[in-house]
């Protein structure tokens, strides 16, 4: 079973630049995850999908960050525009889709790495 | 609202000797409790997890974890240390009757950077 792929796997950009993240989930994964990660710390949530709707982007900094999943497969995260605050690891995660109180394991990719400049 | 506390953000041991990674929890429901492992420019892997049944969990690789409800604690452990556990290891938290859009949320820790010494 393929993991999820994620690419760019680096980024280095200028503050005020606009900069995008593919993430393509483990097949037949409904749920997916964007994670922000800066340096020294643990992941932090930006957003989830359920199939192509969204159900949690309490976190995402909406008047830089969107993020789209279109036909409920692959994603995008967007940043419009950079700001030096934004350099981290950005993670993607997929998960089955919650049957009952079964707890689904996430599955993480390995990863962006935006340095703004 | 939950959280977790990882004590030392940086653990170095001997190859051989024992690994123990601290964490600490915060939750007013018994959570569900997460081990992953991070290695250089790889995305998280899970160890382990703790989902109400046994309390003494084996994971991967040799790894093995205690929930402790009276002291809200889920230390990571390894009897022998080798040098390829070198990595960061991240504990989580997520509340099991979360309904809706907070179900399966993991809120994590710090992280620990584990060093193996030969």
């Amino acid at each position: 079973e393929a993991g999820v792929a994620q690419s760019p796997r680096y980024k280095i950009i200028e503050k005020r630049q606009s900069v995008a993240f593919w993430c393509n989930p483990i097949s037949g994964h409904a749920t997916l995850y964007w994670y922000q990660q800066i340096l020294g710390q643990g992941p932090k949530l930006l957003i989830q999908f359920q199939n192509n709707g969204v159900v949690d982007d309490s976190q995402l900094p909406k008047d830089r960050f969107s993020a789209e999943r279109l036909k409920g497969v692959d994603s995008t995260l967007k940043i419009q525009p950079a700001k030096l605050e934004d350099s981290a690891v950005y993670l993607c995660a997929s998960s089955r889709k919650r049957e009952g109180k079964s707890y689904n394991e996430q599955f993480f990719g390995p990863g962006t790495r935006l340095t703004v400049l | 609202a939950q959280s977790v506390t990882q004590l030392g953000s940086h653990v170095s041991v001997s190859e051989g000797a024992l690994v123990l990674l601290r964490c600490n929890y915060s939750s007013s429901v018994p959570p569900y409790l997460f081990w992953y492992v991070q290695y250089p420019n790889q995305g998280l892997q899970l160890l382990l997890k703790y989902t109400s049944a046994a309390t003494l969990v084996k994971g991967i690789n040799g790894f093995e974890a205690e929930f402790k409800k009276s002291e809200t604690s889920f230390h990571l452990t390894k009897p022998s240390a080798h040098m390829s556990d070198a990595a960061e290891y991240f504990c989580a938290v997520s509340d099991p009757n979360a309904g809706g859009t907070s179900y399966g949320k993991l809120t994590f820790g710090q992280g620990t950077i584990l060093t193996v010494h030969p």
